[in-house]
């Protein structure tokens, strides 16, 4: 069956310095959505990909969809105490199945 | 209004009661979703619902038990839990996806906290 890993699973860094995790998928996906869970809170909507190599980007957040849709990045430059939270990809499964990847938790220090 | 709304936010159950948790969405989405979440842990597909009929049983206890009762309504039946069913249970809506595999943008609601003792 399909499998979706993220990496890294955790981490921590200072504010002002770059992150970027990463989504890899053992078949080709049809397309692929990124969300992300502020501690405590629930998942939030942040983009979708669906091009093979297709590149987006949100402020300081740049996502990419691989040119063998087998994987997918988020990348932060310099970020913030507010971008604290767990970032998740997701695929679809089938129809109207959304299947969410392990998550990377991002910890911010002043 | 772009709100999914879950009541209660938190619960406390024993494993003998019977409880229901509800969301409410005002999007016009024709789908709406269960999703359990443990703690460091992704959210885990339970059931979809399309037209307010029940098109995903991702394998669940039947001791968890849905319904739509209309197209803003949606409800999840507790009865006989067990500690192990303790978490975090978020609702979701959506549009419906006009292709297959594809999907739509999901809008989640702040969840029910659950404890079974």
């Amino acid at each position: 069956g399909q499998q979706v890993m993220q990496i890294p699973q955790y981490q921590h860094v200072q504010e002002g310095e770059d992150f970027t995790t990463y989504c890899n998928s053992s078949t080709t996906l049809s397309n692929i959505q990124w969300y992300k869970q502020r501690p405590g809170g629930h998942p939030v909507f942040l983009i979708q990909l669906v091009k093979s190599g297709e590149v987006k980007k949100q402020k300081r957040l740049t996502f990419q969809f691989g040119e063998a849709k087998k994987n997918s990045s988020l990348h932060i430059t310099a970020t913030q105490t507010t971008d604290v939270g767990t970032y998740f990809c997701a695929y679809s499964g089938s129809f109207q199945k959304l299947v969410f990847g392990t998550g990377t938790r991002l910890l911010v220090s002043p | 209004d772009t709100e999914v709304t879950q009541t209660p936010k938190h619960l406390v159950m024993g494993m003998t009661n019977k409880k229901s948790l509800k969301c409410e969405q005002h999007m016009g989405h024709r789908a709406m979703y269960w999703y359990k979440q443990k703690a460091k842990k992704p959210p885990e597909l339970m059931f979809v619902y399309s037209y307010e009929k029940l098109s995903i049983n991702e394998s669940v206890p039947s001791r968890f038990s849905p319904e739509c009762p209309n197209s803003s309504l949606l409800n999840l039946h507790l009865h006989a839990l067990q500690p192990e069913d303790s978490a975090l249970y978020l609702c979701a809506s959506s549009q419906l996806a006009l292709r297959t595999a594809t999907n739509e943008k999901l809008f989640f609601g702040s969840g029910t906290q659950l404890s079974v003792l």
